[in-house]
Parts: structure tokens; C-alpha cells; sequence
């Protein structure tokens, strides 16, 4: 199994809402990664998790909370978003968090009304 | 100056034609060298990764890395319809921020039937 799987593809939320992004890899790979697209923008980073543990925050505001509950497994919970955040948002993995190439997955299309 | 520049296109071109995509970077710690391919609406699929100066070829594509002139480039022989999309360079310092992809704006790539 050589892909990174997101759920849902699409999410609409309102700016009271609690809800999570999902994605799940099954390459044996120990770093994982959040990213946000917006359009005709490239990727920008959120959070880096290595085996499991949060390492990086790019000074990303709290109504992001991610959540690695085991190697295969990465969450993004959201909660009180704002419309500036709609965005396309990407996981990926890597076999380690360093140097190495990153697969991505194929998205979850934000909008917050 | 940005740290990594790329021609955001449009780029236009006949179907069967050799495209050629670049990237120039100005940090000398750029030492790991990806090209993904982003359709619309989709997440970045991984094209090629490469560390070295020269060539590598996987199949229409060739990646080409020359590290004196911190230029980076994507060839694509006998370009193919399906071949339409957002191309984009990312790099990889041997610093610090060794886990961080540092993307080119993108460039769009159209090839017409």
C-alpha cells in the first residue's frame, strides 16, 4: 500500500463547529504532516509529527488541534474556524522527518461559512 | 529575494512537445531536490526526488540538478494531455529545517490535443 488516505474529501463547517480531518498511511512511514493549500498557492506547513510526537508547530493558531493516536494514523481537529480558513488541506507522510521525500494525500476541501 | 523562484506559466504547448520546467534557488543548504505534480482540486503527486547534480530519468520525465548554478529542472518528452497540471519544485536544506519542504510558486502546464 504505497498511498495516504484523507477523509472526508469535503467538509463544510460552520464558525461554531467542532469537527476532524483524517488520514491514515500504511507505508511504515514515522513522520507525518499537516499542510494548508490555498488557491494557486503551494503548500504551507502546520505540523510535523515524528514517531508519534509533536515536533513541529509552525506557529499555527489553537482552533488547530493535531492528534497522532498511532504511526499509521494522523487527526486534525478543528473548532471555531474562521472563513480565512477554507483551504485545501493535505497530509503527508514520510519514512522519517528529515531528508526524506514526502507523498501526500489527496485533501480535504475546507469551507467555513 | 525569494528563496526558491519558479515561473508560475501558463505554459501552453502541443501535445508530443519536450516541455522544460525550472526552478533557481538562492540557499546554497538546499540539497535535496522533489518535482510534484498537482492536478486540480487534488493533493501534490510525488514525480521525482533526487540529491545529486545531473540527471535521473524515470520513463517521459527527467529531473536535472545543477548545483553550482543552484538551478533545478523538469523535463517531460512527448507530453501526453493527462500530463495538464500545477508542477512544483520543492527543495530540502541540509540545515536546521531539515524536515521542511520549501515550494516553488508552481507552474501551470497545459498541453493541448
Amino acid at each position: 500500500d504505497t498511498e495516504v488516505t484523507q477523509t472526508p474529501k469535503h467538509l463544510v463547517m460552520g464558525m461554531t463547529n467542532k469537527k476532524s480531518l483524517k488520514c491514515e498511511q500504511h507505508m511504515g512511514h514515522r513522520a507525518m504532516y499537516w499542510y494548508k493549500q490555498k488557491a494557486k498557492k503551494p503548500p504551507e506547513l502546520m505540523f510535523v509529527y515524528s514517531y508519534e510526537k509533536l515536533s513541529i508547530n509552525e506557529s499555527v493558531p489553537s482552533r488547530f488541534s493535531p492528534e497522532c493516536p498511532n504511526s499509521s494514523l494522523l487527526n486534525l481537529h478543528l473548532h471555531a474556524l474562521q472563513p480565512e480558513d477554507s483551504a485545501l488541506y493535505l497530509c503527508a507522510s514520510s519514512q522519517r522527518s528529515s531528508y526524506n521525500e514526502q507523498f501526500f494525500g489527496p485533501g480535504t476541501r475546507l469551507t467555513v461559512l | 529575494q525569494k528563496e526558491v523562484e519558479q515561473d508560475p506559466g501558463p505554459l501552453s504547448v502541443p501535445e508530443g512537445a519536450i516541455v522544460s520546467l525550472n526552478c533557481t534557488y538562492s540557499n546554497s543548504a538546499f540539497q535535496y531536490f522533489m518535482w510534484y505534480r498537482q492536478y486540480s482540486r487534488k493533493g501534490p503527486e510525488l514525480l521525482m526526488y533526487t540529491y545529486s547534480s545531473g540527471n535521473k530519468e524515470d520513463g517521459r520525465f527527467t529531473a536535472q540538478v545543477d548545483k553550482s548554478s543552484k538551478y533545478i529542472s523538469l523535463f517531460i518528452r512527448d507530453s501526453q494531455p493527462s500530463d495538464s497540471a500545477t508542477y512544483l519544485c520543492a527543495m530540502i536544506d541540509s540545515g536546521g529545517s531539515n524536515y521542511k519542504l520549501t515550494f516553488g510558486k508552481g507552474t501551470l502546464l497545459t498541453v493541448n490535443p
